[in-house]
């Protein structure tokens, strides 16, 4: 079967690091998205991996392990504006995504 | 960029009636366009895909004669949801999906509908 899992929510301080785990099954892989939804709007397209290792786009990093069905998304130096859900989806073999519930990150000064 | 819009942003209507949300890739041509349902505090939910000039595909549990969809353009997806009740009140979402399989979906706005 097809599951995927983050974790619901987690805190952390303005100007810290702060790392959101995503742990997916499945037996049909073309890659893995990371998305930011701001309460009330739609995602917006945050990064894409296919192959194994770190993808570095400004602030936030993202990063496959295909072997171990886990990515992750790293964000540095945490604005107050960051404060969002971020889900994660994988893309299975007839191409669809599979969403996780999202993580729903609280930035504190 | 890859531009998705939505109309309307917002609607309220009585319960019975009928809603029409339209999606629109407004710079490149959607071979593909997906429907999302969003409860609060919840993922997002696929209703249906939906390929030009032909049928939606909707996902186990949605009734496709309560949400139509139709696909009649590579730039614009209907959605309407016929005799709306209280419970279908949410925020529904389209993407779309510009060419190759594995190109990532760009989002709409989204609309709120809240039935009453």
């Amino acid at each position: 079967g097809q599951n995927i899992d983050q974790p619901t929510e987690m805190t952390a301080t303005e100007g810290a690091i702060v790392q959101i785990n995503c742990t997916y099954q499945t037996s049909g892989f073309n890659g893995l998205f990371w998305y930011q939804q701001h309460a009330g709007e739609a995602p917006t397209f945050l990064s894409y991996n296919v192959l194994d290792g770190l993808e570095e786009k400004g602030r936030f990093s993202s990063f496959l392990s295909r072997s171990k069905g886990y990515s992750y998304l790293l964000l540095k130096e945490l604005q107050m504006k960051d404060s969002a859900s971020y889900l994660c989806a994988f893309m299975d073999s007839n191409y669809q995504l599979i969403w996780g519930a999202g993580t729903k990150l609280i930035i504190k000064p | 960029g890859a531009v998705v819009s939505q109309h309307p942003s917002w609607v309220i209507c009585k319960s019975g009636t009928s809603v029409k949300i339209e999606c629109r890739s407004l710079d490149f041509q959607a071979t593909t366009m997906f429907w999302y349902r969003q409860f609060p505090k919840q993922s997002l939910m696929l209703m249906a895909t939906s390929n030009e000039g032909s049928k939606a595909t909707y996902e186990q549990g949605v009734e496709k004669d309560k949400f139509l969809i139709n696909h009649a353009s590579l730039t614009l997806s209907t959605l309407t949801v016929t005799s709306a009740h209280p419970e279908d009140s949410s925020f529904y979402i389209c993407s779309a999906r510009r060419g190759e399989s594995q190109e990532t979906q760009y989002f709409g706005p989204g609309t709120r509908l809240l039935v009453l």
